[in-house]
């Protein structure tokens, strides 16, 4: 099974500054790496999926990067609706497996 | 509109069994992968198993296999996780989501359920 280790676990930003969260696969999972956020009481919701493309309806505030075994999700200028815990999810073996999450908080 | 809508939260005892379901609309439910996760509190998701709907070709997480049991019902639209004897260990929130692309299963999730928490207490 393939590991996915988010980092950090927290993350404390000040509004209107830049977020970035990290994730990274035990083994290559290729460009297959999606990434949801989840708000309190709520289902995961997905943000983006092919790694650097295939974005969703979202806002363009977030991007997304990398492949192989590291990936960067990136919240260009923080509001407090980003406020949530973040997951990668790799697809490329089965079976899929998300990351611990990342909790971004406003500073 | 693509919708997914879970049965309500249930309450149950140690050696209990339980079959929720997840009931999908706005789309060819025939022709999508489901899938069942469990998020346990503070925790990450964790895929338990996916169903093909169409032939019912189910596949199990190896951590999950044994341990429950995944069926769908595509005249109507709707897919069941179900526990024969449940334990307290199983206390969590279970989703469902689909899963778009190819027959292989090997894809994100797209739309999820609203989710059911199972409590397991005696």
């Amino acid at each position: 099974e393939v590991v996915m280790t988010q980092s950090p676990a927290t993350l404390s930003v000040s509004p209107g500054e830049r977020a970035t969260l990290s994730c990274r696969a035990s083994q290559s999972v290729s460009s297959n790496l999606a990434w949801y956020r989840q708000k309190p009481g709520q289902a995961p919701r997905l943000l983006m999926h092919g790694a650097p493309t295939g974005a969703t309806d979202i806002s363009a505030r977030f991007s997304a990067s990398g492949s192989g075994t590291e990936f960067t999700l990136t919240i260009s200028s923080l509001q407090s609706e980003d406020c949530a815990v973040y997951y990668c999810l790799q697809y490329n073996n089965w079976p899929q497996t998300f990351g611990q999450g990342t909790k971004v908080e406003i500073k | 509109e693509v919708q997914l809508v879970q049965s309500g939260a249930e309450v149950k005892k140690p050696g209990e069994s339980l079959k929720i379901s997840c009931k999908g609309s706005g789309y060819s439910f025939s022709s999508y992968w489901i899938g069942w996760v469990r998020q346990m509190p503070g925790k990450g998701p964790e895929l338990m198993g996916i169903i093909y709907p169409s032939d019912s070709d189910t596949r199990y997480s190896p951590s999950f296999q044994g341990q429950v049991s995944i069926s769908a019902d595509k005249s109507i639209t709707t897919a069941y996780l179900q526990w024969s004897s449940l334990k307290a260990s199983d206390t969590a929130m279970y989703y469902c989501a689909r899963i778009p692309g190819g027959r292989d299963g090997h894809n994100y999730c797209d739309y999820w359920g609203q989710g059911t928490q199972v409590t397991v207490s005696s």
